[in-house]
């Protein structure tokens, strides 16, 4: 069974800075990996997606992902107060039985302080 | 574009009660996956309906089951419940299965299950 390992946090980063969220990853057959956002008392949506070795960027994020190590990562550059939330790793792959649903850690709380 | 709808939203059941939640996914889209997320486990997948068809199913008891109609509406209910089984369920829809990988996955506001 899929395992995704985050740091809970809080991870608490002054307004304009540089936020890194990190997390691994059991299963090496995994292909596929996601970045959600929850925002307190909301649902997760869907910010980031890396299929490949390497960094993927748009806008103020960047996926970084290196299947050797098994590890991902989402930088979150000039920090906004307004990026305060938990952070949801989540990865896809198959397993025995066929695609199996998405895993999802359980989180990493981030807090932009102005 | 009318987003991913659950309801009801709030319930409140006892233990040995059953309940069924509902979900209407994005128009268009075929996928529904359910979602059980409590504070102490995250996120844990339940199931996934593609075109009517079970595609996956996560690791809870056989109490928990679900159903997909011809219009990608979807049901899921909890027989005989538990203390435990107090969680917000959410819904996502999905434009493609679980099998394309991308794992873009739209989420409802969840339906939020208190069982005394």
């Amino acid at each position: 069974q899929k395992e995704v390992e985050q740091n809970s946090g809080p991870l608490s980063v002054p307004e304009g800075a540089i936020a890194s969220l990190n997390c691994t990853y059991s299963d090496r057959v995994s292909q596929s990996f996601f970045w959600y956002r929850q925002y307190s008392g909301k649902s997760p949506e869907l910010i980031m997606s890396i299929y490949s070795n390497g960094d993927k960027e748009d806008g103020r994020f960047t996926a970084q992902l290196n299947k050797a190590s098994q590890y991902v990562s989402l930088l979150i550059r000039d920090s906004q107060p307004s990026d305060s939330a938990t952070y949801l790793c989540a990865v896809w792959g198959y397993s025995g039985g066929g695609a199996d649903g998405l895993t999802f850690g359980k989180g990493t709380h981030l807090i932009i302080q102005p | 574009k009318a987003g991913v709808t659950q309801t009801p939203r709030y319930l409140i059941k006892t233990r040995g009660q059953q309940v069924t939640l509902s979900c209407s996914p994005i128009s268009g889209h075929r996928s529904v996956s359910w979602y059980q997320q409590t504070p102490g486990q995250g996120l844990q997948f339940l199931f996934e309906y593609f075109s009517e068809t079970q595609r996956n199913k996560g690791n809870f008891p056989g109490r928990f089951s679900g159903r997909q109609f011809s219009n990608s509406r979807s049901e899921m209910n909890v027989s005989t419940l538990e203390l435990g089984d107090s969680a917000l369920y959410l819904c996502a829809s999905s434009p493609r299965d679980s099998h394309s990988g991308t794992g873009e996955l739209f989420f409802g506001e969840g339906s939020r299950l208190t069982v005394l």
